[in-house]
């Protein structure tokens, strides 16, 4: 069972459309959570963090938790073509695990 | 901006035969991870490791060894290699004590077991 589920799959999103992702751990133990983007043919990259409730917002890109559901989101508000990427939800499960687990990802394309 | 490199980038072998991928940060951090990246899983977490000799086993180790002989070098090891595992291989780093524990990927290895 994957422990960090990802909705939805695929989003297709006009260009200065908004685009939201879903992420949610099963797992109640879990207390930081991460995005990353993969560009197509690239490898990871971390784009937002996110440890305590609430919002945090870094350009175009807000990112929400609340933790008592275990869930985030992330939003990308005018949406350009150089958005379309995979995101990839990760958490940690908390203590000193350095450990991550990620989700199988959101792939978002931005059409012009 | 943190330094991962990965080598061989593309590697072909043959059912049953030893390959070893390696990776090497160059920039002093404590952990590195090697992840295997396939359609439909996602990024899977094989084995990290928290500093030279040490190993910690990741969430789909079987028929994977790895070994951290440095601060810098991490290698996973497929001494007996099967179809199930070709895929993408990543490798990250981290300072664990940083202010955003963020993950720094390499550029992938591509791995084909015929």
């Amino acid at each position: 069972q994957q422990k960090v589920q990802q909705s939805p799959e695929s989003l297709i999103v006009p260009e200065g459309g908004m685009a939201s992702l879903n992420c949610t751990s099963s797992d109640r133990n879990v207390d930081y959570f991460w995005w990353y983007r993969q560009h197509s043919g690239k490898s990871p990259k971390m784009l937002m963090s996110i440890f305590s409730n609430g919002e945090k917002e870094e350009g175009r890109f807000t990112v929400h938790l609340n933790k008592a559901s275990l869930h985030t989101s992330l939003h990308i508000r005018d949406s350009q073509p150089s958005d379309s990427a995979l995101y990839l939800c990760a958490a940690r499960t908390g203590g000193s695990n350095a450990k991550l687990t990620f989700g199988k990802g959101t792939k978002l394309s931005v059409k012009s | 901006e943190a330094a991962v490199t990965q080598s061989p980038r593309n590697k072909v072998t043959v059912t049953g035969g030893n390959v070893t991928l390696s990776c090497r940060q160059t920039n002093s951090h404590n952990y590195m991870y090697w992840y295997r990246q396939d359609t439909g899983h996602g990024l899977r977490l094989i084995h990290y490791s928290y500093g030279a000799g040490n190993l910690q086993i990741g969430d789909v180790p079987d028929g994977y060894k790895a070994t951290r002989t440095t601060q810098e070098d991490f290698f996973l090891l497929l001494e007996l290699a099967s179809p199930s595992q070709t895929s993408l291989y990543f490798c990250a780093s981290s300072d664990w004590g940083g202010a955003s524990y963020e993950q720094y990927f390499g550029p992938g290895t591509r791995l084909t077991v015929l």
